[in-house]
């Protein structure tokens, strides 16, 4: 299966500035089938990217994706104080799905 | 508005047997894929078992083969996963998550999907403790 590494692990920045995650998979994701998620503490993941690069309904144009083969970033242009949580990469095009281990994004 | 209803989390013994269901709505239930996608306290996520639209076809991660059943009725609108011989590490909240799923037959024609999730419920708890 396809191991995907996130990193940095916790991200420590203020409002208004900019955050880069990374997400990078132990093989080539096929078709760029790779999703970001964001992840409020006692809630459930919600969708913010796929295809790595579209954006999902209703997700603010700060987030974007970017990235093909085995190396994947997601950007958040302008940090917004609901933007402090935790962020999973997923890849979907090999069996099974596998998530990276996460990044918090935590206000420094 | 699609929402997703987990329920029938709880403690269990080891080598114990538990049923969660999936209420769905605001969707066509019927012509979705869903998922079943677990986080252990403090950890990342981690898929489950998945199954298609009409139930004809499922797929389990190696680490609860031979132990989960997913299934789906989609009179109801309700997806379940009947999880047996419980062990200490499938202690975790269980999502349920609609796929979204571009389809494809594999090399030995089975049916598979590349899926990503969206929705998800909002989980239920499952421990597993003596």
């Amino acid at each position: 299966e396809i191991v995907l590494t996130q990193s940095p692990g916790t991200l420590s920045l203020s409002p208004g500035e900019r955050a880069t995650l990374s997400c990078r998979a132990s093989q080539s994701v096929s078709s760029s089938y790779l999703a970001w998620y964001q992840q409020k503490p006692g809630q459930a993941p919600r969708l913010l990217i796929y295809g790595a690069s579209s954006r999902a309904t209703g997700i603010p144009d700060r987030f974007s994706g970017s990235g093909s083969g085995t190396d994947f970033t997601l950007t958040i242009s302008r940090l917004e104080p609901e933007d402090f949580a935790v962020y999973y990469c997923q890849q979907y095009g090999s069996s099974p799905e596998t998530f990276g281990q996460g990044t918090k994004v935590e206000i420094k | 508005e699609v929402q997703l209803v987990e329920s029938g989390g709880g403690l269990v013994q080891p080598g114990g047997s538990l049923r969660l269901s999936c209420a769905a709505s605001g969707f066509t239930f019927s012509s979705y894929w869903m998922h079943w996608v677990r986080q252990a306290p403090g950890k990342g996520l981690v898929w489950v078992s998945r199954i298609n639209s009409d139930g004809s076809s499922t797929s389990y991660a190696d680490s609860v083969k031979g132990r989960f059943t997913i299934s789906r009725d989609n009179a109801k609108n309700t997806l379940y996963l009947q999880m047996n011989s419980l062990r200490a590490e499938d202690t975790a909240v269980y999502y349920c998550a609609r796929g979204v799923t571009i389809p494809y037959y594999d090399f030995w024609s089975a049916l598979e999907g590349y899926n990503w999730f969206d929705p998800w419920g909002q989980g239920t708890l499952v421990t597993v403790s003596s």
